[in-house]
């Protein structure tokens, strides 16, 4: 099992629906979660942070993390085309001298 | 604003020349930065931890005598690709954690040895 795992889509949803993106870990004692985005030829950059279980708002942005499942979520409602890109799932995990772990990533593609 | 600049954004450069990659980070000191390396389509690999006025860790996998890193100073680390060849052609990142945990990350470079 990778230690961070996410489906690499590519995701097509209509311009004003609620994009739903996943990511599993295999650290069961990991505490710190992160999504990030990123466009074609540009680094990545921090979109939500989430270390409680439950769900945090940040605007259009909506992180869920269920430790006990050892997964977390983004919800982007509303999605733009501008919403169009790579969503990054990241983890510090325990194990690895807390280091930070990505996912391979989720393209999203946010159609007219 | 910015948290880290890094330069260049893109290198092309013929087999066996070297390349270096500089970070800064901008409005405080970081004695810690990050190398990471993206190849296309595929994840976030992290290479080294660099470290101010000591050497760095190298991730598993990764050379050290190929990838020299410097961070001579609390604001500068560098990266440098020695006699590159064309499967070190990457994305290669910087990153810094300024505060808590999060991770900001440098505008990256595009290596290309052709």
């Amino acid at each position: 099992q990778k230690e961070v795992e996410q489906n690499s889509g590519p995701l097509s949803v209509p311009e004003g629906a609620i994009a739903s993106l996943n990511c599993t870990y295999s650290d069961r004692v990991s505490q710190s979660f992160f999504w990030y985005r990123q466009y074609s030829g540009k680094s990545p950059e921090l979109i939500m942070s989430i270390y409680s279980n439950g769900d945090k708002e940040d605007g259009r942005f909506t992180a869920q993390l269920n430790k006990a499942s050892q997964y977390v979520s983004l919800l982007i409602r509303d999605s733009q085309p501008s919403d169009s890109a790579t969503y990054l799932c990241a983890v510090i995990l325990t194990g690895g001298g807390n280091k930070l772990t990505f996912g391979t990533g989720t393209q999203l593609k946010v159609e007219l | 604003g910015a948290v880290v600049s890094q330069h260049p954004s893109r290198v092309i450069c013929k087999s066996g020349t070297s390349v270096k990659i500089e970070c800064r980070s901008l409005d405080f000191q970081a004695t810690t930065m990050f190398w990471y390396r993206q190849f296309p389509k595929k994840s976030l690999m992290l290479m080294a931890t660099s470290n101010e006025g000591s050497k760095a860790t190298y991730e598993q996998g990764v050379e050290k005598d190929k990838f020299l890193i410097n961070h001579a100073s609390l604001t500068l680390s560098t990266l440098t690709v020695t006699s590159a060849h064309p499967e070190d052609s990457s994305f290669y990142i910087c990153s810094v954690k300024p505060r808590n945990e999060k991770l900001f990350f440098g505008s990256g470079t595009q290596l290309s040895v052709l």
